[in-house]
């Protein structure tokens, strides 16, 4: 089975500064597809940005990028000149390329991120 | 489009009670799935369907029970609550199998069992 690791429960940064949050995966499929996902405080599940893992080039979607190593199975969340509406709770997850991923996403446990004003 | 909606927001129960969360899609979406979230924890998938008259289950499907009869509606039971089901639920749908793809998830319902 798939597992998905947060290693950090909670990240602060200053507000327009960069923060980096860490995901790690183990899988012994090489298809497959990782997410980053945002829940604010109201609850809502919100796609941040997409990686398959037979691409090479890192994610971008504006102030958010990702690192991904694909041998170190690691999956970073960077996002620049933070906001005070990027403060949520942020997951990383993980879905099996074989069946289209019919079997769901697995999640992390989350990293909690503070923006200081 | 409503998107993914999900009802009741809310809901609090007595242990050994039986109810039905609602899920609702107007996206013409094959793939449907419920999660749970409980404190310090990711969501955990209980069921999922591939399409109408399709389920399975997913990694915490005990003392819960799903049926899809229509694309549109994957509703989701509770036999007999018990305390360990309280929990936030989230209902998410999705185009299909086929990738790449993006889940859609409802608002969730906050469900307390005493």
């Amino acid at each position: 089975a798939q597992t998905v690791t947060q290693s950090q429960p909670e990240m602060s940064v200053q507000e327009a500064e960069t923060v980096t949050l860490s995901c790690t995966y183990d899988t012994s499929e090489s298809d497959y597809y990782l997410f980053w996902y945002k829940q604010p405080p109201s609850r809502q599940m919100i796609l941040v940005i997409r990686q398959e893992a037979y691409k090479q080039q890192n994610a971008t979607e504006n102030r958010f990028s990702v690192n991904f190593q694909k041998a170190a199975k690691s999956f970073s969340l960077k996002i620049s000149d933070s906001q005070l509406g990027d403060a949520a709770m942020y997951f990383c997850a993980y879905s099996s390329g074989s069946g289209g991923g019919a079997d769901g996403l697995t999640f992390g446990k989350g990293t909690h991120l503070i923006i200081q004003p | 489009n409503a998107g993914v909606t999900q009802t009741p927001k809310f809901q609090v129960l007595k242990t050994g009670q039986s109810m039905t969360l609602q899920c609702a899609q107007d996206m013409n979406h094959e793939y449907m799935s419920w999660y749970r979230q409980d404190p310090g924890m990711g969501l955990r998938l209980i069921h999922y369907s591939v399409g109408a008259g399709i389920t399975d289950q997913g990694e915490v499907p005990n003392g819960y029970n799903v049926s899809r009869s229509t694309t549109e509606d994957f509703p989701l039971r509770l036999l007999s609550a018990a305390p360990s089901q309280t929990s936030v639920y989230f209902c998410a749908s999705s185009y299909g199998i086929a990738p790449p793809y993006e889940q859609y998830f409802g608002p969730g319902t906050r469900l307390t069992v005493t």
